[in-house]
């Protein structure tokens, strides 16, 4: 089945610095890359995603990249704030659509 | 206000004593799929359902089991529940699975469950 691996597991950034989260999947049919925050004691929540048909996206302080050929994608925040203190997980979804395969996360901290 | 609701939050319960973790949305939602997440491993997907009274295993099935008789429920039951399945479970919801923009899933809150 579809793999999803994710780095680092532990990120801690100042204030004011930009955070750098990679994924690496291993189905190359794989055409959608969503991206969810989960703070303390909540479900996830999707906070940007890419389709396979482009590159790069960006929201405001976030933006993701996708490279089809090596499989990988990133997040970047930007201007990191506290409030962005969180667990984030990358997904991919399968062809056919029907599942989403999480990796295994990144615990972001963001020193005031 | 549209949102994805679990109960209980939390259960403490003893080895073999099935139990039924409920989940109900409210967005007129296709799609509902349930998943445990445990430490390093992100979220592992369990069941999920594309419409109702469709259902199919996800990535880690074995001790659950899930029904889909009307559109807006999605209950996991775990027949007889065993100390490797503590975990927090969430149930999640999308419009559908297929055509752009629908996917989004949102998440309930969790159930944390104990089996001892």
């Amino acid at each position: 089945g579809e793999n999803v691996e994710q780095h680092p597991s532990t990120l801690s950034v100042q204030e004011g610095d930009s955070a750098v989260i990679k994924c690496t999947y291993s189905d190359s049919a794989s055409n959608y890359f969503p991206w969810y925050k989960q703070e303390l004691g909540k479900g996830p929540q999707l906070i940007i995603d890419i389709r396979s048909n482009v590159g790069e996206k960006k929201d405001q302080r976030i933006a993701v990249t996708l490279n089809k050929t090596a499989k990988h994608f990133s997040l970047h925040i930007t201007e990191t704030q506290p409030e962005d203190s969180a667990v984030y997980f990358c997904a991919e979804r399968n062809n056919a659509g029907n599942m989403l395969t999480f990796g295994g996360g990144t615990r972001l901290m963001v020193k005031p | 206000e549209a949102q994805v609701t679990q109960n209980p939050r939390y259960l403490i319960t003893v080895t073999g004593k099935k139990l039924t973790v409920t989940c109900s949305q409210n967005m007129n939602h296709e799609y509902m799929s349930w998943y445990r997440q445990d430490p390093g491993l992100g979220l592992r997907q369990i069941y999920y359902s594309m419409n109702v009274e469709v259902t199919d295993k996800g990535d880690v099935p074995e001790g659950y089991k899930v029904s889909r008789k009307e559109k807006r429920n999605f209950p996991l039951i775990l027949e007889s529940p065993s100390p490797n399945q503590t975990s927090l479970y969430f149930c999640a919801s999308s419009l559908s699975y297929a055509g752009f923009g629908r996917y989004e899933q949102y998440f309930g809150p969790g159930t944390r469950l104990t089996v001892t």
